[in-house]
């Protein structure tokens, strides 16, 4: 059971133009929500988090919103360039459950190329 | 600062070995975490440990084992091989068990 989606298992866009990246979940437990980058042959790189208690976070050129109700996020990357080109990992943890294993439950990744 | 090592980089087994794999956090992270990562998938929890004890584990059968050491490293043990263990070996470290997690390079595992 897919508890983390990610529906769209490639995107390109043009250099200079707005990069969206969908996430969907289907555990009500998850309240943190992380993005990962993943260039081949390297280990994912952490981009943004967002908490349950925020329905957006901003850094630079990326954006992560979350919209709760509809148990789903996207990553927004403005303005979009070559150097993102990679592989981008939806991840959640579920850090209030009560628990003391967060462990991180990831979609299957979407690979984005920014065309120059 | 350095970020999370692994070692060794590559490896390739025959079937019914035993493979370990190492991992160091980054200085001052107490918790790290194990993920394999399939071609295609993302990455699928194995083990976490914080301050040397085991916090969680995924479901891997028992031929996986891990542990983590005084110095907050780690090591990931895995007995009989399979063909299907071929893999990335990703280890994460965190300040605590809670906080974000870093990713080391991995480990790609071959079993022929």
């Amino acid at each position: 059971d897919q508890q983390v989606k990610q529906n769209s298992p490639s995107l390109s866009v043009q250099e200079g133009r707005i990069s969206i990246l969908n996430c969907d979940y289907t555990n009500s437990m998850f309240d943190y929500f992380l993005w990962y980058k993943k260039y081949p042959a390297e280990g994912p790189t952490f981009l943004i988090s967002i908490s349950s208690i925020k329905d957006k976070n901003e850094d630079g050129r990326f954006t992560v919103f979350l919209n709760k109700s509809a148990k789903h996020l996207s990553l927004h990357i403005v303005p979009s360039q070559p150097g993102d080109s990679a592989v981008y990992f939806c991840a959640a943890s579920a850090r209030g459950g009560g628990g003391s294993n967060y462990k991180l439950t990831f979609g299957k990744g979407t690979l984005l190329t920014v065309n120059p | 600062d350095a970020g999370v090592t692994q070692s060794p980089t590559h490896l390739i087994k025959t079937r019914g070995q035993h493979v370990t794999l190492r991992c160091s956090p980054i200085s001052g992270h107490k918790s790290v975490s194990w993920y394999q990562q399939v071609l295609g998938q993302g990455p699928q929890f194995i083990f976490q440990y914080y301050e040397k004890e085991e916090r969680g584990r995924g479901n891997f059968p028992d031929r996986f084992s891990a542990r983590q050491f005084p110095n907050y490293s780690s090591e990931l043990n895995v007995n009989a091989l399979l063909l299907g263990d071929s893999a990335l070996y990703l280890c994460a470290s965190s300040l605590l068990s809670i906080e974000t997690q870093y990713f080391g390079p991995g480990t790609r595992l071959l079993v022929l």
